[in-house]
């Protein structure tokens, strides 16, 4: 089986613009989570989505949003980008309620 | 709400010597705790994972952990490292058997395997 996908890879925006990531889950994930990883704050879960629901939502600004489609691809936004919002952000897939999930190779924003 | 702990931010080990990568976690309900590792410029992979069963698990590669509820720790351990084992370690808990697969991430153990 395919892993997740994330595009795009790498990305470089201005303060004030915003910005779309992408997700593939693994084929058969209905679940789809968002972390953002950076030196100071470590790995902190942004969102979860399920069957195109939001379940969960972590202590993010409400310029940070997401959705999923009904393919369970997956995409987050940031509006408004602060320089703050540098960091990488990684996808992680799962087929059941365990935790345990499958992370995409992530996306590294920087905010100039 | 929960917490998870390493105490130790970098682990320096020399190649072939055993190391141990320590994590706690705060809470007393069920958990499910896995290890994850990331290599420079990548995701986390899992390394492994506790759900249920015997408080023992063990990895492909030679890592295991040990779920010991009453100290409310998951440790990391492999008898001999490689070169190639060199890469930050993550513990993570998630609590929401069936309702969310949210982790709660430790802050991250460096092991820096020297020759």
């Amino acid at each position: 089986k395919a892993g997740v996908t994330q595009t795009p890879r790498y990305l470089i925006k201005t303060r004030g613009q915003q910005v779309t990531l992408s997700c593939s889950p693994i084929s058969g994930h209905r679940s789809v989570s968002w972390y953002q990883q950076t030196p100071g704050q470590g790995l902190q879960f942004l969102f979860e989505y399920f069957s195109e629901t939001q379940r969960n939502k972590g202590n993010f600004p409400g310029r940070f949003s997401g959705r999923q489609f009904s393919n369970s691809r997956s995409e987050m936004n940031v509006s408004t980008l602060e320089l703050g919002d540098s960091a990488l952000y990684l996808c992680a897939s799962s087929l059941g309620g365990s935790g345990e999930q499958y992370f995409g190779p992530g996306t590294r924003l920087t905010v100039t | 709400a929960q917490s998870v702990t390493q105490l130790d931010s970098q682990v320096p080990v020399f190649e072939e010597a055993p190391v141990e990568l320590r994590c706690n976690y705060s809470s007393s309900v069920s958990v499910y705790l896995f290890w994850y590792v990331q290599y420079p410029n990548q995701g986390l992979q899992l390394l492994l994972k506790y759900l249920s069963g015997s408080t023992l698990v063990e990895s492909i590669n030679g890592f295991e952990a040990e779920f010991n509820k009453s100290q409310t720790s998951f440790h990391l351990r492999k008898p001999s490292v490689h070169i190639s084992d060199t890469a930050e370690y993550f513990c993570a808990v998630s609590e929401g058997r069936g309702a969310t697969n949210k982790l709660i991430f430790g802050t991250g153990t460096l092991l820096a395997v020297q020759p």
